[in-house]
């Protein structure tokens, strides 16, 4: 899920499949991930996070598993709806004390009808 | 509830002209931050703010740029001279952290709209 220059990476999926967004994040020393959505024209919005003591934690249609071995986080988005069509990023906080976050690239998801 | 308010949503300006963008955080949190967001560099974070006062400013790109916040329901940030290369989306967001340290960390930042910058 890493952009290349001006393009980002982009998912297409059909209405209700199951969408699987990935990230690779950069510093083994943080302990803190977080996926946000962003609509058009919107700023960020925050889905669900993931402390680094847990592999996995589940939301309302939304899954995030971490791989700490391999500084991995994807996001699962189950049962995909035209609404979920947006920019996904990947954050992490990388600062012991403060709520800072690194963001991603970031990953379009595209939900066809 | 009011979200984080940002304005101008748009400005459109010639290079060499000071710019000021401004944000309204959410009733009650403590925390600010302002971020860049471009196609090439994605979000960065600008400056960072804890009750007011500026705690991280490591990402602020050069002396052109100035961050207040001289109380807990207003910040601005200004560019002064503004450059083409400085055209980007510039958020603001809020949280509440209701301490420093690792239990206190919280990834939810509530992001205003946007502020639009062109710069000619």
């Amino acid at each position: 899920g890493e952009s290349v220059g001006l393009h980002l990476p982009t998912l297409s999926v059909q209405e209700g499949d199951n969408s699987i967004i990935n990230c690779a994040y950069s510093n083994s020393a943080s302990d803190y991930f977080i996926w946000y959505k962003q609509e058009s024209g919107k700023g960020p919005q925050f889905i669900i996070d993931i402390r680094s003591n847990m592999d996995k934690r589940q939301g309302q249609r939304v899954t995030v598993l971490l791989n700490k071995t391999v500084k991995h986080l994807s996001l699962q988005i189950a049962a995909t709806q035209p609404g979920d069509s947006a920019v996904y990023f990947c954050a992490e906080n990388m600062d012991s004390g403060y709520s800072t976050l690194t963001f991603g690239k970031g990953t379009m998801l595209l939900v066809s009808p | 509830d009011a979200g984080v308010i940002q304005s101008p949503r748009h400005e459109v300006t010639e290079m060499g002209q000071e710019v000021t963008l401004r944000c309204k955080p959410i009733s009650g949190h403590n925390s600010l931050f302002w971020y860049r967001q471009t196609m090439m560099r994605g979000l960065e974070l600008l400056i960072y703010f804890n009750n007011n006062v500026p705690i991280d400013d490591s990402g602020m790109p050069e002396d052109r740029f100035s961050a207040k916040m001289p109380n807990a329901s207003f910040s601005t940030l200004k560019i002064q001279p503004s450059e083409p290369r400085d055209s980007a989306v510039y958020f603001c967001a809020s949280t509440n952290s209701p301490g420093a340290g690792p239990a206190y960390k919280t990834g939810e930042l509530f992001f205003g709209e946007g502020s639009r910058l062109t710069v000619l």
